[in-house]
């Protein structure tokens, strides 16, 4: 079945240095794929998404582009802000049956420091 | 605008005793609903999910249930808690592929 794989975390930066947050996933289509956001304490939030081949989403300064020849979905940020310490999940969308049902990779914990 | 409202945000409840979780939302038509749960330090696993009024399915099997009684209400439930059911449970919705989730800001259950 469709899956998604995360790099393991925490990931720790400090202050104005670049991200990269590897994702990358198996699907028999061609799913569209999300970067969702985490804060500590609360729900999760859509931070980006691409829905097709080549497609780069972009949101608050983190990119992420739709890597089709290495079904990859890479996050980046070319320098994080203390504010940027959260959990982030890749995800795809799953068409079975109809239902869109989202695959979540098991999110990395990005750690900021002043 | 579409909204999702989900409650209560916190609850501590003992092993053995009932549960219930309310989720609703607003500003859309037949949503699909979701159900997920979070383990500490953990990813999101799905429950439930539904496509209609009435229509339930269920991810993995455990001694949660999930009803929608109406279009845009989704309930989870369970007779007896588990020391196992505590986690973040987190309600979602989306009216298509492309859209993305639009999540509620969580319950985090506490089984004591």
């Amino acid at each position: 079945g469709d899956s998604v794989t995360q790099m393991e975390g925490p990931v720790t930066l400090s202050e104005e240095a670049f991200l990269t947050i590897n994702c990358t996933y198996t699907a028999t289509g061609y799913p569209s794929l999300f970067w969702y956001v985490q804060y500590p304490g609360e729900g999760l939030q859509l931070l980006l998404k691409a829905t097709k081949a080549d497609d780069k989403g972009s949101n608050k300064g983190f990119e992420a582009t739709y890597r089709k020849e290495t079904t990859s979905f890479h996050l980046e940020k070319g320098s994080v802000q203390v504010s940027d310490s959260a959990v982030y999940f890749c995800a795809l969308s799953d068409r079975g049956s109809g239902t869109y049902k989202y695959i979540f990779g098991t999110g990395t914990r990005l750690k900021v420091l002043a | 605008s579409q909204t999702i409202h989900q409650w209560p945000a916190t609850l501590v409840q003992p092993v053995g005793s009932p549960l219930s979780l309310e989720c609703t939302v607003e500003g859309t038509s037949n949503p699909n609903l979701y159900w997920y749960r979070q383990a500490a330090g953990r990813g999101l696993q799905l429950l439930f999910y539904s496509v209609g009024i009435g229509q339930i399915s269920s991810e993995v099997p455990q001694n949660l249930s999930a009803s929608r009684p109406q279009d845009r209400q989704f309930i989870l439930s369970s007779k007896k808690l588990l020391l196992s059911d505590s986690g973040f449970y987190l309600c979602a919705w989306s009216v298509g592929e492309r859209g993305g989730y639009t999540f509620g800001s969580g319950t985090r259950l506490t089984v004591v």
